[in-house]
């Protein structure tokens, strides 16, 4: 089924340790984004990348850093978690930033820090 | 500062009419999204205006004025399935997506 995947869907993780969350979309998008989702907040973009091989940083980006090695990867890390860092993250990808930019949401990673 | 204002929650009657309300102060604008949110899913799509006027697609309507910086989103006949969180968002100047908070609708029988 096309579409866009994330892992792991959930996690529980001591603060300090290292987390990568995976994200990987099978649609040719060019553009892809991180998204965090707090209660009683809009979403707010980490990190985004318009094309394979750059990335750009969104509203909220420190404690995280991205890579788009390739078009259909594009996993974003959490070198050492804070509690602050508890959110679900969503990953999106359109197929291109400059039209109609209809995002297409993966089902999110569920994270909490402790 | 960029700003999106839209209701916290909404309640309505099923096969009922409910008008959700976006208003938005951005850096510019490259158009206005509605997404639709399930309790515990991801945001889906509905609908794109970047023209003043209404957009239709079936039981639902988006209306943009940019002169006011306005938006609403117009279902009809609701269903219990339309129990859902409604997502306003603006692409900006830099066509970065502002995303407001959300309404969240609840449907009664």
């Amino acid at each position: 089924i096309a579409g866009i995947t994330q892992a792991p869907t959930s996690q529980i993780l001591a603060a300090g340790r290292r987390m990568t969350l995976r994200c990987t979309q099978d649609m040719r998008h060019n553009a892809m984004y991180w998204y965090r989702q707090d209660l009683g907040l809009g979403l707010r973009l980490i990190h985004y990348s318009n094309t394979a091989g750059t990335t750009g940083k969104g509203e909220v980006p420190d404690g995280y850093s991205v890579s788009r090695a390739n078009t259909d990867d594009f996993p974003l890390t959490l070198a050492s978690a804070v509690p602050s860092q508890t959110s679900v993250y969503f990953c999106a990808s359109s197929d291109s930033p400059d039209n109609t930019g209809e995002l297409f949401f993966g089902e999110g990673s569920r994270l909490t820090v402790l | 500062g960029q700003n999106i204002d839209q209701p916290t929650e909404m309640t309505a009657t099923e096969g009922a009419i409910v008008q959700i309300n976006c208003t938005y102060q951005t850096s510019g604008f490259n158009g206005l999204f509605w997404y639709q949110q399930h309790a515990g899913e991801a945001p889906t799509f509905l609908s794109y205006n970047v023209l003043d006027g209404l957009e239709e697609k079936g039981r639902f309507s988006s209306f943009l004025s940019r002169s006011k910086g306005y938006s609403y989103l117009l279902l009809k006949e609701l269903q219990m399935k339309d129990s859902a969180s409604y997502l306003c968002a603006v692409r900006d100047s830099n066509y970065q997506l502002i995303w407001g908070a959300g309404t969240k609708l609840i449907i009664k029988p």
